[in-house]
């Protein structure tokens, strides 16, 4: 089973910073926080991955708290085309990443 | 940038019928996975696969699947005799080293349509 639990859906108006939480509270010292979306149908896209440091990529922040039980993926300015399901996900190790049901981003006009 | 490519985009078969489904992931990757996703639902896992052999399989994974990877390049999905319930999108995916902090990328899917 996933080791992540994410509100279902959200809604953010276009051009709004778009901030999608993610609880993790069983994560382990060496699993890394991974986070994908899901445009439609096509596949999973890669956006940011942190361990316990707040990253930052041409795409999105990551906020991981201090204790590493939860995590916020920030999206600055959300444009249409950010509509998509997030999914927040915690590596074990090397061989499989597990998805949870992820959260329905709508970006509203 | 590289990215993983699946072939077809789109299967229709008829049950009972054997399906190839492939994959080129990214060059100078080693690990090499199979999710697939029923409509509505969630991705799962399937197979991971390293140093030609699986590596770690889920239920879903059963004696009907197999992988293998026939060249240095292609990475297939077969499934031996489809079932309706076998109606999915099939994604590949792989990733360069076994690291945690590494990132595994995903291919953009092939539909199957078993009728």
């Amino acid at each position: 089973d996933a080791k992540t639990t994410q509100p279902p859906s959200m809604d953010c108006a276009e051009g709004r910073a778009a901030n999608l939480p993610c609880n993790h509270s069983t994560i382990s010292g060496n699993e890394y926080v991974y986070w994908y979306r899901q445009i439609h149908s096509q596949g999973p896209q890669y956006i940011i991955h942190g361990l316990k440091n707040n990253e930052t990529n041409e795409m999105a922040s990551l906020i991981i708290t201090e204790d590493r039980k939860s995590s916020t993926l920030i999206l600055p300015h959300a444009t249409l085309r950010d509509t998509a399901v997030y999914y927040c996900i915690v590596s074990p190790g090397t061989y499989k990443y597990i998805f949870g049901t992820g959260t329905r981003l709508k970006v509203l006009a | 940038e590289p990215e993983v490519t699946q072939t077809p985009s789109h299967q229709v078969t008829q049950m009972g019928q054997e399906v190839i489904l492939r994959c080129v992931p990214i060059s100078n990757h080693l690990y090499f996975y199979w999710y697939r996703q029923i409509l509505g639902q969630k991705v799962e896992f399937l197979v991971s696969f390293y140093n030609n052999e699986i590596s770690e399989k889920s239920e879903i994974f059963d004696d009907q699947f197999s992988v293998e990877r026939p060249d240095g390049s292609n990475f297939t999905l077969k499934i031996r005799s489809t079932k309706l319930e076998d109606s999915a999108m099939y994604f590949c995916a792989s990733r360069t080293t076994g690291g945690a902090g590494n990132t595994i990328y995903f291919g953009e899917g092939s539909w199957l349509t078993v009728v």
